[in-house]
């Protein structure tokens, strides 16, 4: 399968703890997007990675969150001291250019549930 | 604020039965998409739509672009059990590698 792979698809973890998702995005798409889809809502942008660099983040990723794409490849995306608001289904996406020409490919999602 | 909105938010329906649903903005878009995305998965691309007064047709579904490249909707002729999800449009305004969603249809086709 040549898709856009995530994981873990689902984590729980017990608020104030770290969490790390990973997107592995489609090989020879330069575009990485990070996504954030609560219960009844569309998914909100929250970040975006042309090649290793990231060009803009969005106002809801706040000091705790941090996305990196260190060799332009796979992408991480990192929790810190997690918060009950945080619980959503974190959606990546890879695309091989502008998105209004193009599409988005989306990952499968990794949920994440704070307790 | 919510540049999209989408109407109607749920939608049940029998098969067999005709149904629109509506992404309506105040902004101008110079593109949209319409997704569908089942629960525990991510949005799947439908069609992109362009060009102000645009229509295309998938089998079954028919997207129009308003002329204004405000509006959109997406027309379901003979809907199955099948095209039961949630149908998300997303706007990109001009080069702007950034999509905007709406909050979805939450559709179900009864068998």
């Amino acid at each position: 399968d040549t898709g856009v792979s995530q994981n873990p698809r689902h984590k729980i973890t017990k608020r104030g703890q770290n969490v790390t998702f990973r997107c592995d995005p489609i090989s020879e798409h330069n575009r990485l997007y990070w996504y954030r889809q609560t219960l009844g809502q569309g998914p909100e942008f929250l970040t975006y990675f042309q090649n290793e660099a990231q060009l803009e983040k969005s106002r809801l990723l706040s000091d705790r969150f941090s996305a990196e794409r260190p060799k332009g490849s796979f992408s991480t995306l990192e929790i810190q001291r997690t918060e009950q608001g945080d619980s959503a289904m974190y959606l990546c996406a890879s695309s091989p250019t502008a998105p209004g020409t193009g599409e988005l490919f989306f990952g499968e999602g990794s949920r994440l549930t704070v307790l | 604020t919510q540049l999209l909105e989408q109407s109607p938010q749920f939608l049940s329906i029998q098969e067999g039965e005709n149904l629109t649903v509506y992404c309506n903005s105040s902004s101008v878009f110079s593109s949209l998409q319409w997704y569908r995305q089942e629960p525990g998965e991510g949005p799947v691309l439908l069609v992109t739509v362009v060009t102000g007064g645009e229509v295309k047709k998938l089998k079954r579904l028919t997207f129009q672009f308003g002329d204004a490249r405000k509006d959109s909707s997406l027309h379901i002729t003979a809907a199955q059990p099948g095209d039961t999800g949630l149908y998300l449009c997303a706007g990109a305004r001009g080069s702007n590698y950034k999509l905007t969603f709406g909050k979805g249809t939450l559709l179900t086709v009864n068998p």
